[in-house]
């Protein structure tokens, strides 16, 4: 069945650059998404790439698709303690009816 | 989201009562759905509407109901709580016409605690 693994934790020093990994099983993923969940919110979209491009980048976050190895990859540059949440990597067809989600990365921000 | 709201935000109840969730929406979306999120696990779909005569279940629909009142309204109940439905659960929507297919937006989340 459908799956989508993230590691659970990741720290950084403030002002390095964050890389957070997914990879997700189904081979027909039409859309993988980026959300973030700050404490005590709901999640909110942060980006989104379409299974047929292989980099998006939108100022300080850049996702690298490896469709191949079924790799997406979320790089926050400058990391601020801001960015301080939990990021949930997800993955849809077109075909499909829902999303499909990991189980969230906690990036930590140390000083 | 604003344009996603739930009530209650909090809720502590006892194993055994019937509780409702409820959910409105005002970004005038056809699709909503119910996650239930819990430590470690991420979320995991347990009801979804792609419009008002449209009710699927998703991977953990037991214990639970289900009611699209109205386009802007999707209820969640517990017929029976017990502690190991104790987690935060969320609305969300989304637009199969968007330029993302599925896109979703999800409410602010309540937390339920069933003693």
């Amino acid at each position: 069945g459908e799956d989508v693994e993230q590691s659970l934790f990741l720290s950084v020093r403030e002002g390095d650059s964050s890389v957070i990994n997914c990879t997700y099983t189904d081979s027909s993923s039409t859309y993988l998404y980026w959300y973030k969940q700050e404490p005590g919110a709901g999640l909110q979209l942060l980006t989104y790439i379409f299974s047929n491009m292989d980099m998006k980048q939108d100022q300080r976050l850049t996702v690298l698709l490896n469709k191949k190895d079924k790799h997406l990859s979320l790089r926050i540059a400058d990391t601020q303690t801001g960015d301080s949440a939990i990021y949930f990597c997800a993955e849809s067809h077109s075909s499909a009816s829902k999303i499909i989600f990991g189980s969230g990365t906690r990036l930590s921000i140390r000083p | 989201d604003a344009d996603v709201t739930q009530t209650p935000r909090n809720r502590i109840t006892k194993t055994g009562k019937r509780i409702m969730l409820e959910c409105s929406q005002t970004k005038g979306h056809d699709r909503m759905y119910w996650y239930r999120q819990d430590p470690g696990l991420g979320l995991r779909l347990i009801y979804y509407s792609f419009d008002v005569k449209d009710i699927n279940k998703g991977e953990i629909s037991d214990g639970y109901s289900v009611s699209r009142q109205a386009q802007a309204k999707f209820s969640l109940s517990l017929e029976s709580a017990i502690p190991n439905q104790t987690a935060l659960y969320f609305c969300a929507t989304s637009d199969p016409t968007g330029p993302s297919t599925d896109t979703q937006y999800f409410g602010p989340g309540t937390r339920l605690t069933v003693l």
